[in-house]
């Protein structure tokens, strides 16, 4: 596609449900990224995939945080069994491989209730 | 100590105005560095790569200091439609990822 796409745009979540935000990044782009938004804040890494190999997970903030892109294009990030504190702005961004290629997506706003 | 420091802000300005944003960052290793701008409940987008030498984009120049470890991003003759968060931006090191500061928000007034 011409631009990264997040699905949903928007997700409200009871306390304890697991959810799952979606990125299709840019068609021929082998690097791809995770980031969370608190509110105010700057976006603060999560997790980075080159291709479909997960070359850093050093940001996820806890083992109830699981990322996947295994096919090397379309990532899953997933979180379980969530928490108030888990309420954010999720932006995925892809790149060709550059540090000035980067693309961000329009994000998932995740409020958990 | 946060790896890049920016001051939050708001900073009102008036339309014409000129406004200058420094923004300072710890790790040594930094290769890259830039200026991103995000408007309210949207992505962030890339305003400018930030080079030694200094450079320069319409209204906006952007400077980078490798001793005193700070980058500085200038605006002149403010508009109306400058109003967003301006976020201070390095990567490299050890790692393919950017490190964000926390933003620097900017009100232009009519």
């Amino acid at each position: 596609g011409a631009g990264v796409s997040q699905s949903p745009r928007y997700k409200v979540a009871k306390r304890g449900q697991d959810v799952a935000l979606r990125c299709d990044p840019i068609s021929g782009h082998v690097s791809l990224f995770w980031y969370q938004q608190a509110l105010g804040q700057g976006p603060e890494f999560l997790t980075y995939f080159q291709n479909e190999a997960q070359l850093d997970k050093s940001g996820l903030p806890s083992d109830r945080f699981f990322a996947e892109r295994p096919e090397g294009s379309v990532s899953t990030l997933k979180i379980q069994r969530t928490q108030q504190e888990d309420s954010a702005v999720y932006l995925c961004a892809s790149s060709p491989g550059t540090a000035n290629g980067y693309t961000f997506g329009s994000g998932t706003r995740l409020t958990v209730v | 100590r946060k790896e890049v420091e920016q001051d939050p802000g708001p900073f009102n300005v008036p339309e014409g105005a000129t406004v200058a944003f420094n923004c300072t960052y710890s790790n040594s290793a930094s290769q890259s560095f830039f200026w991103y701008r995000q408007d309210c409940r949207k992505e962030p987008k890339l305003l400018m790569s930030v080079y030694s030498s200094g450079n320069e984009d319409g209204r906006f120049t952007a400077q980078l200091n490798r001793a005193s470890q700070y980058i500085s991003l200038l605006i002149r003759d403010s508009k109306l439609s400058d109003s967003a968060t301006y976020l201070c931006v390095f990567h490299g090191g050890a790692t393919n990822k950017l490190i964000f500061g926390t933003g620097t928000l900017l009100a232009v007034q009519p």
